[in-house]
């Protein structure tokens, strides 16, 4: 069965900083995809990021990026230059056969 | 873009009714899926359908049952309501097109039950 770990119940993060996001997750299976969202006090889940196994180079999407690293079994979300806006809940997902398994979550603070 | 709805952003009903949580995406995905979300536990998958009127036990299905007749709608039915399941759910749906698609997720349903 697949596990996500996020080992970070909480982050503070100054305005304008950059920060990480860790996550790590176990899988025994050949070909995954692993995700980040992003849920807000308001409750809906947000689409950040995706990262695919045999993907060679680090997805990005704007301010997000994704280092993955594969021997580890890590999937670290990178947000640069936080914003007052970025604070929320994030997940990490890993996901097979178009289901995915949620880490429990990081509460990321941004303070100005 | 991906539009997922859910009937209702709130919803209070008393112990023993049967609910019926409705959720409908307008993007043509195959896949459709419903979590609860508690402080603490993440989400948790209760069912999911990858087709019309087909539908998969989650990790948690006790005292749920789902419901797909068509395409676009994926109702969530809890049988008689009891207090521990009040929660946050979370439909999502996804396309079988390709590999590593993300879900795409409702607004969520805060459901109390009294």
């Amino acid at each position: 069965a697949q596990k996500i770990t996020q080992t970070q119940p909480g982050m503070f993060v100054q305005e304008k900083e950059a920060v990480t996001l860790d996550c790590t997750y176990d899988t025994s299976d050949p070909s995954y995809g692993l995700f980040w969202y992003k849920q807000p006090s308001s409750g809906e889940m947000i689409f950040l990021i995706y990262q695919g196994s045999y993907d060679q180079q680090n997805a990005t999407e704007g301010r997000y990026s994704l280092n993955f690293q594969k021997a580890r079994k890590s999937a670290n979300l990178v947000i640069s230059a936080s914003q007052l806006g970025d604070s929320a809940m994030y997940f990490c997902a890993q996901g097979s056969n178009y289901k995915l398994t949620f880490g429990k979550g990081t509460l990321l603070t941004v303070n100005p | 873009d991906v539009k997922v709805t859910q009937s209702s952003r709130y919803l209070v009903k008393r112990t023993g009714e049967k609910v019926f949580l409705e959720c409908v995406q307008d993007m043509d995905h195959e896949n459709m899926f419903w979590y609860r979300q508690d402080p603490g536990l993440g989400l948790r998958l209760i069912y999911f359908s990858y087709d019309v009127k087909m539908k998969e036990k989650g990790d948690i299905p006790e005292g749920y049952s789902v419901s797909r007749e068509k395409k676009e709608r994926f109702s969530l039915i809890l049988e008689s309501a009891s207090t521990n399941q009040t929660s946050m759910y979370l439909c999502a749906s996804s396309t079988s097109q390709g590999l590593y698609q993300p879900q795409h997720f409702g607004d969520g349903t805060r459901l109390s039950i009294l």
